[in-house]
């Protein structure tokens, strides 16, 4: 258990459908991160969040829109995906943006676009 | 650009030593990572070394830095089956991101 925690675990969705994965901390952290995995590839950022400010955005579709309300919660809203976007979803918060500082994941959300 | 390379596979028996290879492009890293994440779980930092370092050693674990090599290494002394999984090596170097590998996974054999 690290603290940051993901729901849903596991989520398949129509290429029609609208969905959100939620990540939440209590960890007093000020940064937040949207990682996705998919297999024998690098680990890819998408977002990165530092005082609910959107600091980061990695050429992400539009397809894709995450939203930090305020510095506990951050969402990734999902809609029109693509079967490509099926992987694990990683969220990550840590202290804040500096170098040295610890990032801690949660579990992930297994996304399997049918 | 930025890039972090790593095997994807490693097998060794239990009792051996392991050794994890990763190798990166940026020159003004800093901070360079090993992650560990096991089956169903988020990654988890194992251990990190300062770009100033040669070497770092925690308990079982060694890590190896060659700057002008960019290369990096993570020594696993006496693997036990409870270290199966996927080691993943990142850098850090300005700015917020930071730049992982695939992931080596690794099999110890009993």
């Amino acid at each position: 258990e690290t603290g940051v925690t993901q729901t849903p675990r596991h989520l398949v969705m129509g290429m029609t459908n609208k969905k959100s994965l939620k990540c939440e901390q209590h960890l007093g952290h000020n940064a937040m991160y949207w990682y996705k995995q998919s297999a024998k590839k690098p680990l890819e950022l998408m977002f990165v969040y530092s005082l609910e400010e959107r600091v980061e955005n990695n050429s992400v579709p539009s397809r894709f829109s995450p939203e930090c309300p305020n510095s506990s919660h951050l969402f990734l809203h999902l809609h029109t995906l693509q079967p490509e976007d099926s992987a694990l979803y990683l969220c990550a918060s840590s202290q804040d943006t500096r170098q040295h500082t610890e990032a801690f994941f949660g579990q992930g959300t297994r996304l399997t676009v049918v | 650009g930025e890039d972090v390379e790593q095997s994807l596979f490693l097998s060794v028996r239990e009792g051996d030593s392991s050794v994890i290879n990763c190798t990166y492009t940026d020159s003004s890293s800093t901070y360079l990572y090993w992650y560990k994440q096991e089956p169903g779980a988020g990654l988890q930092l194992l251990t990190y070394i300062f770009s100033n370092m040669d070497m770092k050693q925690d308990q079982r674990l060694t890590v190896l830095l060659n700057k002008k090599d960019k290369h990096l290494s993570l020594r696993i002394a006496d693997t036990q089956t409870g270290d199966s999984a996927i080691y993943f090596c990142a850098e850090k170097g300005g700015g917020f991101k930071t730049i992982f590998g695939a992931g080596t996974r690794l099999f110890v054999k009993a």
